[in-house]
């Protein structure tokens, strides 16, 4: 089974900081990870994946995230935040294989202090 | 290309009632997947249909959720009768190709369902 947890449900950043959103994953044979974003009362968009080739994988609106197969982490990040990085922000798992079913996070709810 | 389509975009209903949400996927894309985001959480499966065949239901309620898919395109999920946990908002997504690596899955805006 795939799971992955994401710690921190709120983090707040001021414009132009650096933003570090937190991801570990737990799965038992190689995993594909995302990152997807949710505005409000919109569905989700991604990102970001890691699907086994490059581990620094770049994304939409300046993210970046980095697959650490030692530590099991896919922690998202960005050099410096803007106002509309204001959203909430979900790290999901599936197999490399067959089902592609996603299992996701509990979320993270980005704020972005003036 | 138009995106995944999905209404009502809000439902308000009392507990025993019934209710339905409709999803229609980006043309072409042959696998569809129903999510339930209750607030705080992720979103969570509840069924994942490839053309008109249910490939994964084993998160699904079968006692008050069903979910058809009849001609390989849109979709219906309904609930009957509805609880007070079922509140939540309901995503439909769709992918092009079933098994395929990091297949990027594309979502609908979502229908809030209030059950009071």
């Amino acid at each position: 089974a795939q799971s992955v947890t994401q710690l921190g449900s709120h983090v707040s950043v001021s414009e132009g900081a650096l933003v570090l959103l937190r991801c570990n994953y737990s799965s038992s044979v190689p995993p594909y990870l995302f990152w997807y974003v949710q505005y409000p009362n919109q569905g989700l968009q991604l990102l970001l994946k890691y699907t086994s080739a490059a581990t620094l994988v770049k994304g939409i609106n300046g993210f970046e995230a980095e697959f650490k197969k030692s530590e099991t982490s896919f922690h998202l990040t960005k050099p410096s935040a803007h106002m509309s990085d204001a959203a909430e922000y979900f790290c999901a798992v599936r197999r490399n294989f067959g089902n592609e079913k996603l299992t996701f996070g509990t979320g993270t709810r980005l704020t972005i202090i003036p | 290309e138009a995106g995944v389509a999905q209404s009502p975009r809000y439902k308000i209903i009392e507990k025993r009632q019934s209710v339905a949400f409709w999803c229609n996927p980006i043309s072409g894309h042959a696998t569809l997947y129903w999510y339930q985001q209750i607030l705080g959480q992720g979103p969570k499966l509840l069924i994942q249909f490839q053309n008109n065949g249910v490939v994964d239901d084993s998160q699904l309620p079968k006692d008050r959720f069903s979910a058809e898919r009849l001609k390989g395109v849109d979709s219906t999920l309904k609930i009957q009768p509805a609880k007070l946990e079922d509140s939540a908002v309901y995503l439909c997504a769709s992918s092009s190709t079933r098994g395929k690596g990091g297949n990027e899955q594309f979502f609908g805006p979502g229908t809030r369902l209030t059950v009071l």
